[in-house]
């Protein structure tokens, strides 16, 4: 079975940083482009940044472009987001999801989800 | 971007009722690249159609995706109990990617 399990949410400050993982399983990690999709509270769903199967391309949210970088790291099946300059409306839930294709695509299996904080 | 609209905000109905779910593009959606999602409260959303009208794994087909352009319906002919949930369409036939606002199918 195909299994995402997200990490590293948690309070930060305003202006602070934060690296998020996501540990894939189930399915071969490096054939597949892999993205981030967060949600604010009560609030709809935002597409944040996706990365090629390779690692060689990536593809950012304006809202997060500069300051976000997503990465991944296929000899360990994982995928992450590096979050700097952090501000309130960052706060969200943050979802890795598989793709079917690199972008646009639709997204076949989610994570749980890590909620990331930032408040002072 | 392409700005999904759903339609109604809030659906109020009984088990056994028969569920219609609107979200309509500010453009043409190429492809008809329009997926629909389930999302139960602390869940992770989970993919329930996908190209407008293809049901992905394991999903009941009491669930149908129709529609294409502009105008996309989710139907969900028979409520069941664990159907009462809030529904996303999102579109891939464009860059960016968008999601709607979300439809939540509540018991009246």
């Amino acid at each position: 079975d195909v299994q995402l399990v997200e990490s590293g949410g948690d309070l930060v400050q305003p202006g602070g940083s934060l690296r998020l993982s996501c540990e894939a399983s189930g399915f071969s990690f490096s054939n597949y482009a892999m993205t981030w999709v967060r949600q604010a509270p009560g609030k709809g769903l935002e597409w944040v940044s996706t990365i090629s199967d390779s690692g060689g391309r990536t593809f950012y949210a304006d809202s997060v472009e500069g300051r976000f970088t997503i990465s991944r790291d296929n000899s360990k099946n994982t995928l992450f987001l590096q979050m700097n300059s952090l501000r309130a409306e960052d706060t969200a839930i943050y979802y890795c999801a598989k793709g079917e294709w690199e972008l646009p695509t639709y997204f076949d299996y989610w994570g749980q989800g890590t909620l990331v904080t930032v408040s002072s | 971007e392409i700005v999904l609209t759903q339609s109604p905000g809030t659906l109020s109905l009984s088990p056994g009722e028969r569920a219609t779910l609107s979200c309509r593009a500010s453009q043409i959606v190429g492809s008809s690249y329009l997926a629909w999602y389930q999302q139960k409260p602390g869940q992770a959303p989970r993919l329930l159609i996908y190209g407008a009208s293809s049901r992905a794994t394991d999903i009941p087909d009491r669930f149908s995706g129709s529609g294409s352009g502009t105008d996309f319906t989710l139907s969900i002919s028979r409520l069941e109990p664990e159907d009462f949930a809030v529904y996303f369409c999102q579109q891939y036939g464009n860059s960016p990617l968008t999601f709607g606002g979300g439809t939540k199918v509540e018991i009246k």
